[in-house]
């Protein structure tokens, strides 16, 4: 099983700057990588797969990269509905497909 | 615009067998490229899958709960479903339905299942 461990657990930043999370697989998962949002009450969203490539209708200031075993999201700008706990899960090699435990972003 | 629905118990109790039905509007599950999957998420948790299923009948679960999962589906309904058996309190969590492709999109509202003794 890959495990996917995400770096910080919480960030704290504020509204307009940079928010970096990070997302490390325990081997290779090459660019099957998506990130998820996840706000409180609600299902995850999905915002980013293929490690860099934006979901339907996910704002510009979402942008992923990476591959391999390091793989990063950032949101350019944070807004106010950013703060969130965001996941990654990887679907490389599966069964299972995994997911990290969290980033909390908050203010 | 594909929709889907979790539905089934809120509580069960301790060694009975939770039963969940997804159902999907506003696509076929029969039709396509996509996987249809479960996952849950205890409180205060990520997420864990628990399995997927294709159309044509394959089927594949998590390995950790293989022995106590069952996923099945009736496409006449367009509808798949989930058994979990033996429950313990450990299997108190939100249980999602959502379809995979590359990443898990859309997902259902979730359904909280509590197992008490």
């Amino acid at each position: 099983e890959i495990v996917m461990t995400q770096s910080p657990a919480t960030l704290s930043v504020s509204p307009g700057e940079r928010a970096t999370l990070s997302c490390r697989a325990s081997q290779s998962v090459s660019s099957n990588l998506a990130w998820y949002q996840q706000t409180p009450g609600q299902a995850p969203r999905l915002l980013i797969h293929g490690a860099s490539t934006r979901a339907t209708g996910v704002p510009a200031r979402f942008s992923g990269s990476g591959s391999g075993t390091e793989f990063t999201l950032t949101i350019s700008s944070l807004q106010s509905e950013d703060f969130a706990v965001y996941y990654c899960q990887q679907y490389n090699n599966w069964p299972p497909y995994t997911f990290g435990q969290g980033t909390r972003l908050e203010i | 615009q594909l929709q889907l629905q979790e539905s089934g118990p809120g509580l069960v109790k301790s060694s009975e067998t939770l039963s969940l039905t997804c159902t999907v509007s506003g696509a076929s599950i029969s039709s396509g490229v996509y996987y249809w999957g479960w996952i849950r998420q205890p409180p205060g948790k990520g997420p864990e899958w628990i399995g997927n299923m294709f159309h044509s009948g394959s089927i594949y679960y998590n390995p950790s709960l293989r022995s106590r999962v069952t996923i099945s589906v009736d496409t006449s309904k367009n509808q798949f479903f989930l058994k979990v058996n033996s429950l313990t309190a450990a299997d108190t969590a939100l249980y999602y339905c959502a379809r995979h492709r590359d990443g898990f999109s859309p997902w259902g509202q979730g359904i909280l299942v509590t197992v008490s003794s």
